[in-house]
């Protein structure tokens, strides 16, 4: 079955530059996730986009955008990269129909994309 | 917000051991589920179970939704089941929203 799909895996940059991760949902899902792991901790929210629009925002930097677009991959854009902003960025998605009573809506992860900022 | 707690933290077997992770959760939910992520960083489904009892394999889960709390079970680990096992749960009062995860409980079997 087909997986969520991240590019890229791996990304160095330095400090001040600006980076974009893509995420190309499972087929058919509408509802794509942005969250941001750093070193020995869990998955944290950043933003997520339902339909295209944004649905719901976590801690996310105002340095950090993302929009989804209308073949639903979305892009999270990350600008003036700080060393704290390496960590390893998921995206995940789900079928939700915007029926949340009738229809479950498992979150499906990407591989992740790994950032380091040196 | 929703708090989540994950127990034990660490959780060192060796293998053909039995365990059972336990994840707390502090308000109804909506949806729960657990991941495994390996040691490349990969996290993988293992359920999706806001009430009730799952089984896959080795692997199963409960969730007693009404006392708040949820189980995994591993049945004789095998080396590769080692990684940290995350308990997330979303609780939203309209649209899908998202996922709270708990610390994780970081499981190591030894051969």
């Amino acid at each position: 079955a087909a997986g969520v799909i991240q590019s890229p895996r791996h990304l160095i940059k330095e400090k001040r530059e600006t980076a974009t991760l893509k995420c190309y949902p499972i087929p058919r899902h509408d509802t794509v996730y942005w969250y941001q792991q750093g070193p020995g901790q869990d998955p944290q929210f950043l933003i997520s986009f339902y339909e295209k629009m944004q649905s719901d925002k976590g801690s996310i930097p105002d340095r950090f955008s993302a929009q989804q677009f209308s073949d639903y991959h979305s892009e999270l854009n990350m600008s003036s990269l700080e060393l704290g902003d390496s960590a390893l960025y998921f995206c995940a998605s789900s079928l939700f129909r915007g029926d949340r009573i009738a229809w479950p809506y498992e979150q499906y992860f990407g591989p992740g994309t790994r950032l380091t900022v040196t | 917000g929703i708090q989540v707690e994950q127990s034990p933290p660490d959780l060192i077997l060796q293998e053909g051991a039995n365990s059972t992770l336990r994840c707390n959760f502090s308000d109804s939910v909506n949806n729960l589920q657990w991941f495994h992520q390996n040691p490349w960083g990969q996290l993988i489904n293992l359920f999706y179970i806001p009430s009730g009892t799952k089984q896959n394999g080795r692997l199963s889960a409960t969730t007693v939704a009404t006392e708040r709390y949820s189980l995994l079970y591993i049945s004789s680990s095998q080396t590769t089941d080692s990684g940290v096992y995350f308990c997330a749960v979303e609780r939203s009062v309209k649209g899908a929203q998202k996922l709270v995860f708990g610390q994780g409980t970081r499981l190591t079997i030894n051969p």
